[in-house]
């Protein structure tokens, strides 16, 4: 098994262009989320998604948006980079969203705006 | 506000034994995750605690004071490996992961 995947592994925009993050999990879970990591900070929940079809914003949503047409992919989009943008990205999963299971990450994008 | 704190650096000589704390305010309690970070790689899950009291696994070992708002990870026997970050993550009411910044354990030989 793969895990969680995401493409791609890095990417170098510049203000204003647009990009989509791909991530993709094969262990059939139903918890998808994607984080943002900047220095000194902690992990801070972008958007995320309970189940195939549904999203909901988490702590910093804004400048971004989500997909999760099938259960196995989860997609982030920028429409309008800004250099406030620039951090890793990390996508993760987990088979329920409670108690203690543990969420599963991807590699991570590292995204840098100019 | 929710709020996560844990020291920024450590550092451990290997094969000794060190203690990351970490304390927490936060809206609601469902459980307190450890996740072990190396530089540049994804964070990888270590340990949960719902329940006052230790949970060992291994050379890992996590302790809950829900009380005090308080957790620690302890390593024994470290091991040059283990030079990584270490994050402290709460399960608020909602069920999400609140996150510290982590600390940053350095292992000199």
């Amino acid at each position: 098994n793969a895990g969680v995947t995401q493409t791609p592994k890095f990417r170098v925009l510049k203000t204003g262009q647009s990009m989509t993050l791909l991530c993709a999990q094969d262990m059939n879970h139903e918890y998808m989320y994607w984080y943002r990591q900047d220095p000194g900070m902690g992990l801070r929940l972008i958007h995320y998604s309970v189940g195939e079809g549904t999203t909901a914003k988490g702590e910093v949503p804004d400048g971004y948006n989500v997909s999760r047409l099938k259960k196995q992919n989860f997609l982030l989009g920028l429409e309008s980079a800004a250099p406030s943008q620039t951090s890793v990205y990390f996508c993760a999963s987990s088979s329920a969203g409670g108690g203690s299971d543990e969420q599963f990450f991807g590699p991570g994008t590292r995204l840098t705006v100019l | 506000g929710q709020n996560i704190d844990q020291p920024t650096e450590m550092t451990a000589t290997e094969g000794a034994i060190v203690q990351i704390n970490c304390t927490y305010q936060t809206s609601g309690f469902n459980g307190l995750f450890w996740y072990q970070q190396h530089a540049g790689e994804a964070p990888t899950f270590l340990s949960y605690n719902v329940l006052d009291g230790l949970e060992e696994k291994g050379r890992f070992s996590s302790f809950l004071s829900r009380s005090k708002g308080y957790s620690y990870l302890l390593l024994k026997e470290l091991q040059m490996k283990d030079s990584a970050s270490y994050l402290c993550a709460v399960q608020d009411s909602n069920y999400q992961l609140i996150w510290g910044a982590g600390t940053k354990l350095i292992i000199k030989p």
